[in-house]
């Protein structure tokens, strides 16, 4: 079935610079990749997904990029600020199929 | 609209007991799913459900059984807790039958077995 690998686990940036999350995936059938943010004591909350028909998809500080070559997905936050500090998930999913396969995980810390 | 609903917010239980944990939405979604994430890890897919009637197993489903009588209910029942079942549970929901749309969760229910 399908595996979501999510790279790093930790990652601590200064605020104002730019925070990279990367994922792979194992089903190269995958064709939907979600990325959710997880503040503490939270719900994840949907923050951008991208379809298999699209390399690259910006909403203000935040992007996604995809590459189905080599079953790899990214999250990119620029101009990072203290909000951004949470847990960050990526998942990954088939239209053919029903379940979302979810990442380990990656918390992110903003220094002031 | 409550979005996706979850009772009871915590939930003490002793090992061997039984206990539903409910899940409901008012958003008519036909997907609805249970997921466990212990501290400090994913979200690990428990049951999902993608119409009333029809159910199926996730990653993670021994220890729990679920059933979808209604568009909007989704409970999950625990058989005989264990202390490996403490964490938190979230419900989730989407529009379709299949992966490739958003996931709405509920705000989970932090259990723990003693």
């Amino acid at each position: 079935g399908e595996n979501v690998e999510q790279h790093p686990s930790t990652l601590s940036v200064q605020e104002g610079d730019s925070a990279v999350i990367k994922c792979t995936y194992s089903d190269s059938a995958s064709n939907y990749f979600p990325w959710y943010k997880q503040e503490l004591g939270k719900r994840p909350q949907l923050i951008i997904d991208i379809r298999s028909n699209v390399g690259e998809k910006k909403d203000q500080r935040i992007a996604v990029t995809l590459n189905k070559t080599a079953k790899h997905f990214s999250l990119h936050i620029t101009e990072t600020q203290p909000e951004d500090s949470a847990v960050y998930f990526c998942a990954a999913s088939k239209s053919s199929a029903s379940k979302i396969i979810f990442g380990s995980g990656t918390r992110l810390s903003i220094r002031p | 609209n409550a979005g996706v609903t979850q009772t009871p917010k915590f939930q003490v239980l002793k090992t061997g007991q039984s206990m539903t944990l409910q899940c409901a939405q008012d958003m008519n979604h036909e997907y609805m799913s249970w997921y466990r994430q212990d501290p400090g890890m994913g979200l690990r897919l428990i049951h999902y459900s993608v119409g009333a009637g029809i159910t199926d197993q996730g990653e993670v489903p021994n220890g729990y059984n679920v059933s979808r009588s209604t568009t909007e209910d989704f409970p999950l029942r625990l058989l005989s807790a264990a202390p490996s079942q403490t964490s938190v549970y979230f419900c989730a929901t989407s529009q379709g039958t299949s992966g490739g749309y958003p996931q709405y969760f509920g705000p989970g229910t932090r259990l723990t077995v003693l």
